[in-house]
């Protein structure tokens, strides 16, 4: 059953602290995607990689926030300081882009996220 | 600057009934449209999209419309069922960009 695995499911830790989000994509799948979800801002968009390198960060405040993909089953997502506006969950996404076809946007699956709470 | 619009923080909605959820969008270059579903401690799950060359696309019991003229999108859920509580998201794309923009969700509760 491939799905998409997200580590810590829940982090608590206090403003300033370093936060790391982890992501294992689908085995196979060549796009990942970080997104956040609040309660003003729906789901955001902070970034995505295909083939590992980064395509767009541009939802991603650059002073704080870092994403990265180590290799392919692995992708980051680095909050450093952290802050309590920061508060939320963030959900890492894979999906397939094959060859030079569109994307098909209903490979796009979620993992169950990473609930941030910083005090 | 919200470019996909879901107006209705929450919608009640008694189980057998239909239930409608809206979504509203200000981008001329949006040309396919989601609604993904999701449930408490989980992510969300794909449920239903169309081509901005479509009107609407219908997959069992959820039919999607797209009014392009007035920039507006539902989703039809008929009959409503118990499971079908859950955070509907409306989300947008421009051709060939593989980015998706959300809406801020939608509560659906079903009354047995």
């Amino acid at each position: 059953d491939a799905r998409v695995t997200q580590t810590p499911r829940h982090k608590v830790t206090e403003m300033g602290q370093e936060v790391t989000m982890r992501c294992q994509p689908i085995l196979g799948h060549n796009t990942v995607f970080w997104y956040r979800q609040t309660m003003m801002q729906g789901l955001e968009l902070l970034a995505y990689f295909r083939n590992r390198a980064p395509l767009d960060d541009s939802g991603m405040p650059k002073d704080r926030f870092s994403a990265e993909m180590p290799d392919a089953t692995l992708a980051t997502l680095k909050i450093q300081p952290s802050e309590p506006r920061d508060s939320a969950v963030y959900f890492c996404a894979s999906g397939l882009v094959a060859g030079s076809t569109s994307f098909t946007y209903n490979e796009q699956f979620f993992g169950p996220g990473t609930r941030l709470t910083v005090l | 600057d919200q470019q996909v619009k879901q107006n209705s923080p929450s919608l009640s909605v008694q189980e057998g009934r239909i239930s409608i959820l809206n979504c509203d969008y200000t981008n001329s270059m949006f040309d396919y449209f989601l609604w993904y579903k999701k449930y408490p401690a989980e992510g969300p799950t794909f449920l239903i999209s169309i081509s901005s060359i479509k009107d609407k696309n219908e997959d069992g019991r959820f039919t999607v419309f797209l009014n392009k003229s007035a920039k507006h999108l539902s989703l039809h859920i008929v009959p409503s069922q118990p499971g079908d509580s859950a955070v509907y998201f409306c989300a947008a794309s421009a051709y060939g960009n593989e980015k998706l923009t959300f809406g801020t969700g939608t509560r659906l509760t079903i009354i047995p």
